[in-house]
């Protein structure tokens, strides 16, 4: 099972420039959640899916950021424009339809964003 | 609304001894309950979870955690600490009594310092 794989591990750009990060879910798993992660505000829910549907997007911050899940193996995370303020670690998280057995949240080792 | 408190920033253990890392919850309906542990630059993992059942849940790694309703707490425990335990533990709650959402709440995190 390789787990939750997102790219790139790091990225530094200057202000203004778009963002792309990315994530591969665990194969099956039915929902994908992107969340980030400051020392100020700790982990914050900003999208999740749920087979391929946004479900509540309450979590984005601002117009600039947008999400995407094309298929069930591949989603992208985008902002644009970035500014310093979007620094912060960005993961991606992943999980099986539980049914009766409520299933854990897998997450990837996240993406550190640091805008200049 | 849902909602999870731990109430400490940092606990303190000496290797040994017996730690515990304190979690309050609030939902409307039956609470499904997780505990979390992050390492340096690396995505958060799952250690254990209750969703009914037996009270005290065991995990990984020696983890357990004792699902107390009335006080509405699932405190993290450990017998004996190791140096290696020493991290950043999440508490996680999902309203058991809302839609198959998967989606999760949580704390703010604990930073568990061991010393040997």
């Amino acid at each position: 099972d390789a787990g939750v794989i997102q790219s790139p591990r790091h990225e530094v750009t200057e202000m203004g420039q778009e963002v792309t990060l990315r994530c591969k879910p665990i194969s099956g798993h039915d929902y994908l959640f992107w969340y980030r992660q400051t020392m100020m505000r700790g982990l914050e829910l900003l999208i999740y899916f749920n087979n391929n549907v946004p479900i509540d997007d309450s979590g984005m911050p601002e117009d600039r950021f947008s999400a995407k899940m094309p298929n069930a193996s591949f989603s992208t995370l985008k902002i644009q424009p970035s500014e310093p303020r979007d620094s912060a670690v960005y993961f991606c998280a992943s999980s099986p339809r539980g049914g009766v057995d409520v299933q854990p949240q897998h997450f990837g080792d996240g993406t550190r964003l640091s805008i200049l | 609304a849902q909602s999870v408190a731990q109430p400490e920033d940092q606990v303190n253990v000496a290797e040994g001894n017996p730690l515990t890392v304190k979690c309050t919850y609030s939902v409307s309906g039956n609470p499904y309950l997780f505990w979390y542990v992050q390492y340096p630059n690396r995505g958060l993992q799952f250690l254990l979870k209750y969703i009914t059942g037996d009270n005290l849940v065991k995990g990984s790694y020696g983890f357990e955690a004792e699902f107390n309703k009335s006080q509405t707490s699932f405190h993290l425990k450990k017998p004996s600490a190791l140096v290696s335990d020493s991290a950043l533990y999440f508490c996680a709650v999902r309203d058991g009594g809302s839609s198959n959402t998967g989606k999760l709440i949580f704390g703010q995190g604990t930073t568990l310092q061991v010393k040997p």
